[in-house]
């Protein structure tokens, strides 16, 4: 199947401080990417949607100017925590789409981020 | 609203057991179900789907079926392997979507 890799797999950083993870379709172009958020022992939360080329569409109460979203080309999305906090710290993954099979998303392993 | 609700894990299983792991649902308009699975250290993985009301997903000796008078959509194997051992996501999209609205998924863990 198709695959898609996280960068970088585990981070720690200082509060105040930003942070950026890569997400890249390596063997097919992503047309849509979706980046998700999990806290321990809870389910998958969507932040955002990006289309190449396009900004991404953030979810109600997700801060757009703290997670800033960049879909530049069609095998890379970054996402970058700005001014990152505490409550920041999660397990951040993403998932990629091509044009064809409308529902199947393929996921990155995920970024463990810890803000201290 | 949208929700998901699965049963909580660990489940532990002895090999060639037979597998239950619960899902239920609650949507407004039509949504397809999902079951993704998650091995230790890679992504989530489809595993299986259903898009309308008695639709049986299967995949991998796995199998769901879509059913709307309980709004379940519970994941059952008849013979678990070690290879199973995984955290197994239920998941629906509504309305021919991508937005994908996830369970609290469910930890197997099967010994030889």
């Amino acid at each position: 199947g198709a695959v898609v890799s996280q960068h970088p797999s585990w981070v720690i950083c200082k509060s105040g401080t930003s942070v950026k993870i890569e997400c890249r379709s390596l063997d097919f172009q992503a047309t849509t990417m979706f980046w998700y958020r999990q806290f321990p022992k809870q389910s998958l939360m969507l932040m955002a949607t990006s289309n190449e080329g396009s900004k991404a569409t953030y979810e109600q109460g997700v801060e757009k100017d703290k997670f800033l979203i960049n879909h530049a080309s069609l095998t890379l999305s970054t996402l970058t925590v700005t001014s990152a906090h505490p409550e920041d710290s999660s397990f951040y993954i993403c998932s990629a789409r091509g044009t064809s099979g409308r529902y199947e998303q393929f996921f990155g392993p995920g970024t463990r981020l810890t803000v201290l | 609203g949208n929700s998901v609700t699965q049963m909580e894990g660990p489940v532990t299983l002895s090999e060639e057991a037979f597998l239950t792991i619960n899902c239920t649902y609650t949507a407004t308009g039509y949504p397809s179900l999902f079951w993704y699975v998650q091995y230790p250290g890679e992504g989530l993985q489809l595993l299986l789907k259903a898009t309308k009301a008695d639709d049986k997903g299967s995949n991998k000796g796995f199998e769901a079926t879509y059913r709307k008078e309980t709004t379940s959509f519970h994941l059952e194997k008849g013979s678990v392997q070690v290879s199973d051992s995984a955290v197994y996501f239920c998941a629906l999209s509504v309305d021919n979507t991508d937005k994908l609205i996830f369970g609290t998924g469910t930890r197997l863990q099967v010994f030889p």
